[in-house]
C-alpha cells in the first residue's frame, strides 16, 4: 500500500514562471491537506480539499495561490508567478476521515521549491 | 491568536542521555496533540493525545498532556544516533476542519 506520492520531489523556477506540485493520497484517502514548511519554521496549513471540494482554505495566500482535487487524477497545488519567497518545502497530507479523533494524519516526502 | 511553541529550539545531546522536549499551546477549541518525527522527509506519527495525564508509551519515547497547564512533554530515554530528527508538535483545533497548528519543532542532535 503505497504512501503518501508527491513529485516533484524537487522543482526548480524563475521569476514569474508557474509551479504545480502534485499529490496522491494514500488509497482509500478522500481527505488531502497542503502545508508549507519555509526554512527553520514549522509547518504551516494552507488548505484543505475533499474531493471536488475545498474546504478550508484559510491558510492560503490571496493571490497567485490556488488548489484542486479532481474527481479523478492527484491533487494539485498551483503557484502563479513566482516569487523567490514562495521557495520552500511543501508538504501533502492525507486521510481516510477527519482525523481529530484518530490521528490518523499521513505526510507525504514534500515537494522543494526553489525560486531563483 | 492561536500558537504551539516548542522549546528548546535545538539541543545536543550523548547517546544514552535522556531528553524531555516540551510544547506548550493557546489554542481555541482544542481537539488534540500530535508529535511527530521528521528526518529530513515526511513527519512520521509518534503519538496523539487527547486526555489529560494519560501517558502514551513507544518503546523509550513517552509522550503526556496536562490541559489544565496547556502544554506536553515528549520524553527520550537512553538517546540513539538514529533518534537525530525534527520533533514536531501539533494541535488540532478549531471543528472538524482536520487543521493542524505546528510549533517550530526541536532539532535534536544525539553524538556518539
Amino acid at each position: 500500500n503505497a504512501g503518501v506520492m508527491q513529485n516533484p520531489r524537487h522543482l526548480v523556477r524563475r521569476r514569474g514562471q508557474e509551479a504545480r506540485l502534485r499529490c496522491s493520497p494514500m488509497k482509500g484517502h478522500s481527505h488531502v491537506y497542503w502545508y508549507r514548511q519555509l526554512p527553520e519554521e514549522g509547518l504551516k496549513f494552507m488548505v484543505y480539499l475533499q474531493k471536488e471540494n475545498i474546504i478550508d482554505e484559510s491558510g492560503m495566500p490571496k493571490e497567485r495561490f490556488s488548489a484542486e482535487f479532481p474527481k479523478e487524477g492527484p491533487s494539485i497545488l498551483r503557484i502563479q508567478q513566482v516569487v523567490r519567497g514562495d521557495s520552500a518545502a511543501y508538504f501533502c497530507a492525507s486521510s481516510p476521515e477527519i482525523p481529530v479523533d484518530t490521528g490518523e494524519l499521513f505526510f507525504g516526502e514534500g515537494s522543494r521549491l526553489t525560486v531563483l | 491568536e492561536d500558537k504551539v511553541v516548542q522549546s528548546p529550539l535545538s539541543l545536543v545531546v550523548h547517546e544514552g542521555d535522556t531528553v524531555t522536549l516540551n510544547c506548550s499551546y493557546e489554542v481555541t477549541n482544542f481537539r488534540s496533540l500530535l508529535w511527530y518525527k521528521q528526518e529530513k522527509k515526511a513527519p512520521t506519527f509518534l503519538f496523539m493525545l487527547t486526555s489529560s495525564g494519560i501517558e502514551k508509551k513507544s518503546g523509550r519515547l513517552s509522550s503526556i498532556l496536562d490541559k489544565k497547564e496547556l502544554f506536553s512533554i515528549l520524553n527520550i530515554t537512553a538517546t540513539q544516533t538514529g533518534d537525530s530528527a525534527v520533533y514536531l508538535c501539533a494541535v488540532f483545533y478549531s471543528g472538524n476542519t482536520g487543521k493542524l497548528i505546528f510549533g517550530q519543532g526541536t532539532t535534536l542532535q544525539v553524538k556518539p
